[in-house]
């Protein structure tokens, strides 16, 4: 089936420790993005990649690291200097459609991360 | 700078009942995307609608129907005869034409639906 995949779906951390979140896509689409998620409150965008080996900072991307080697991955490091990282996180891609423009966003199930 | 605005954070209704989630959005682009999401208790969002721009006919699909009025610049999501698993949070978001990879989202709506 295609899709996305995100793995593992709970994940917990200590203090001051580096995490890497996985994200896959089969779905061969040319963008990728991850978000985060806090209760109450809406997405906010990390980092996103329109290509390979290319990416772009998102509105919080301070504490977050990400790497884009191979289409169908885009793993995300949450560094120990990412001060408040419990939250919701969600890997997304897109198609880019014919006339240049990126489509609606497909997401993965998610990744809740808890530092204790 | 793009903003999305859903007001209402929370709605309660009685199953049958209908409902409109509100989306109000801000851009300073000519050319930009809107689109609602549904994220249900499992957590993955999923895609519902998208509407460009453009084309500000209204849709209806089933149960489900938007109004996009540019004048007001608001994407109103209706759900006529509202069913217990309609029970989510609704995401509208926004992305500009010039950046169409970088979506907004707004805080999101939960809407409770009891039988």
């Amino acid at each position: 089936d295609g899709g996305i995949t995100q793995s593992p779906k709970y994940l917990f951390r200590k203090e001051g420790q580096n995490v890497t979140l996985s994200c896959e896509q089969n779905l061969n689409h040319d963008a990728m993005y991850w978000y985060r998620q806090d209760p109450g409150q809406g997405l906010r965008l990390i980092y996103y990649s329109q290509i390979v080996n290319d990416f772009q900072k998102g509105d919080i991307a301070e504490g977050y690291s990400v790497s884009r080697e191979k289409k169908e991955s885009f793993p995300l490091t949450v560094t120990s200097a990412q001060k408040n990282p419990t939250a919701f996180y969600l890997c997304a891609s897109s198609y880019l459609g014919t006339s240049g423009n990126y489509n609606e966003q497909f997401f993965g199930p998610g990744t809740r991360l808890t530092v204790l | 700078a793009q903003k999305v605005t859903q007001a209402q954070t929370e709605i309660s209704v009685v199953e049958k009942e209908d409902v409109t989630l509100d989306c109000v959005y801000e851009t300073r682009d000519t050319t930009y995307y809107l689109f609602w999401y549904k994220q249900p208790p499992s957590g993955e969002l999923v895609f519902l609608i998208r509407r460009n721009s453009f084309d500000e006919q209204n849709e209806i699909s089933g149960r489900y129907s938007w109004n996009f009025q540019k004048s007001t610049s608001s994407f109103n999501f209706t759900i006529t005869a509202s069913q217990v698993v309609d029970s989510a949070v609704y995401f509208c978001a926004l992305s500009e034409g010039t950046n169409a990879g970088k979506s907004t989202f707004g805080d999101g709506t939960t809407l409770t639906v009891k039988p």
